[in-house]
C-alpha cells in the first residue's frame, strides 16, 4: 500500500521555465510534508516543506502548495536551471510517529 | 557543522564476513536513522534512535545490527549478508525539539555484498 504516490517517473523542462512535481498521497494522518532533492551517489538534501495548517510555502526559487481536501501537493521550481536536474522525492510525515514515508521520486532534467 | 558524514563510501563484503557502517553528526540531533535504498527505489526506513534507545525496528532481520554508542554516532553492525542486501546505506538524523521530521541525509555507503 503505497501512501505517497509520484505519478510521474521523469519530468522534461527547458532552462528558465517552471518545473512542476507533483505528489499524492492517502494517509489522512500525515501532517507534514517535505521535498528531498538527491544526485547520483549523494544522500537525499532537503530542500522544502510544508505544515498541514499552511497552503503554500515559499523559499527562493521554490515553492510547495498543499491542497488538503485533494490530498495532493506540489513543488514548484521557477526558473529551472540545469542544476536543478535530480532526482525529487516527495515525503510525509506524522507527528504521532517518527518516521518519513517516501514517494518514489520523479526525475527532472533540465535543459540548457 | 551542518552535516552528516558517514563512512566508508564504499564497501565491499562477502557472505561471511562481519563488517561495520559508521554514521557520525555534531548538530545536536537526538534522533538517528538507518535506510536502505535499491536504485530507482526511495529509500526505506530500517532502525530509528531517539535519546540514544532504539525506538523503531521496520522488522529488519537479525544480521542487520544497529548501535548508538552516543549522542552523536550511529554504527551499523553487518554479518552474514546476502547479496540482495546490497544498496545504498543512508544515515539521517533530526532535531526532536521541533515537531516535524526534518531529517538531514548522510552521503551514505554503498554496499556491495558477493
Amino acid at each position: 500500500d503505497q501512501q505517497v504516490k509520484q505519478n510521474s517517473p521523469s519530468l522534461s523542462v527547458q532552462e528558465g521555465r517552471i518545473s512542476i512535481l507533483n505528489c499524492d498521497y492517502t494517509n489522512s494522518m500525515f501532517d507534514y510534508f517535505l521535498w528531498y532533492k538527491k544526485y547520483p551517489a549523494e544522500g537525499p538534501t532537503f530542500l522544502i516543506s510544508i505544515s498541514s495548517i499552511k497552503d503554500k510555502n515559499e523559499d527562493g526559487r521554490f515553492t510547495v502548495f498543499l491542497n488538503k481536501s485533494a490530498k495532493h501537493l506540489s513543488l514548484h521550481i521557477v526558473p529551472s536551471q540545469p542544476g536543478d536536474s535530480a532526482v525529487y522525492f516527495c515525503a510525509a510525515s506524522s507527528t504521532s510517529y517518527g518516521k518519513l514515508t517516501f514517494g518514489q521520486g520523479t526525475i527532472l532534467t533540465v535543459h540548457p | 557543522d551542518t552535516e552528516v558524514t558517514q563512512t566508508p563510501k564504499h564497501l565491499v563484503m562477502g557472505m561471511t564476513n562481519k563488517k561495520s557502517l559508521k554514521c557520525e553528526q555534531h548538530m545536536g540531533h537526538r534522533a538517528m536513522y538507518w535506510y536502505k535504498q535499491k536504485a530507482k527505489k526511495p529509500p526505506e526506513l530500517m532502525f530509528v534512535y531517539s535519546y540514544e534507545k532504539l525506538s523503531i525496528n521496520e522488522s529488519v532481520p537479525s544480521r542487520f545490527s544497529p548501535e548508538c554508542p552516543n549522542s552523536s554516532l550511529l554504527n551499523l553492525h553487518l554479518h552474514a549478508l546476502q547479496p540482495e542486501d546490497s544498496a545504498l546505506y543512508l544515515c539521517a538524523s533530526c532535531s526532536l525539539g521541533q515537531a516535524y521530521n526534518e531529517q538531514f541525509f548522510g552521503p551514505g555507503t554503498r554496499l556491495t555484498v558477493l
